[in-house]
């Protein structure tokens, strides 16, 4: 059984960069042709996908924050990452690192395993 | 841009009612639709893939239907740990995008 997990909760002063590294268990990112990706959940509001990558390293992006995010992945620690620059208090959020549903090889539009989450507060 | 709206945004219900929730896109998504149930403080939780393919372990009382532009989730009969908030979720050329939530109350 795949476990994720993002490390504990943490403060980011605005204008700097949040950086988040889920880890995952029960499984290689190497070795399996699954996409990773990142969620996040501002406080009493709804989901918004951040971005995704393929294990092989292939990356997309949320439209609407392309230009300040960056997602990679470490095979060797069997980990994904999260970069995000210029945060604001606007990134004050749940952040939720989750795997896609695959089926025979093919991404199913879904996601399927989600990590417990992480709160991230943009503040002086 | 695709555009989402998912109704109702709060829906009050009584144990064992059938409650459905609804999801209608601007543009064709094909089958391309998730629904997530979420509890307060945990992860969503995948209940269907692909429009209405229940997903491993997903009780039988939800189902979803629906293609192209309109789609619904169906709980045929309401159960106490089904009081939760409701997503849905459509992916389009590599951009996954959820609805704004259901949240289902207690009547």
């Amino acid at each position: 059984q795949v476990q994720l997990q993002e490390p504990g909760p943490g403060l980011v002063k605005p204008s700097e960069t949040l950086s988040l590294t889920c880890s995952v268990s029960g499984g290689s990112i190497s070795s399996s042709s699954y996409y990773w990706g990142w969620i996040r959940q501002p406080p009493g509001k709804g989901l918004d996908w951040i971005g995704s990558i393929y294990y092989s390293g292939s990356t997309y992006y949320n439209p609407s924050l392309r230009s300040r995010v960056t997602i990679s992945v470490d095979t060797s620690k069997n980990q994904f990452s999260l970069r995000l620059n210029s945060v604001t208090a606007a990134d004050t959020a749940v952040y939720y690192c989750v795997r896609h549903l695959m089926i025979g090889g093919n991404e199913m539009g879904a996601f399927d395993f989600w990590g417990q989450g992480t709160m991230v507060t943009v503040s002086s | 841009d695709i555009q989402m709206t998912q109704s109702p945004s709060t829906l009050s219900a009584s144990v064992g009612d059938r409650v459905i929730i609804t999801c209608r896109v601007s543009q064709s998504i094909n089958s391309w639709l998730a629904w997530y149930q979420q509890k307060p403080g945990k992860a969503p939780n995948l209940l269907i893939y692909k429009a209405s393919s229940l997903e491993s372990g997903v009780p039988s009382r939800f189902s979803g239907s629906g293609s192209g532009t309109e789609f619904t989730l169906t709980i045929s009969s309401l159960q106490p740990d089904d009081f939760a908030t409701y997503y849905c979720q459509f992916y389009n050329s590599y951009s996954w995008t959820f609805g704004q939530g259901t949240k289902v109350e207690i009547k």
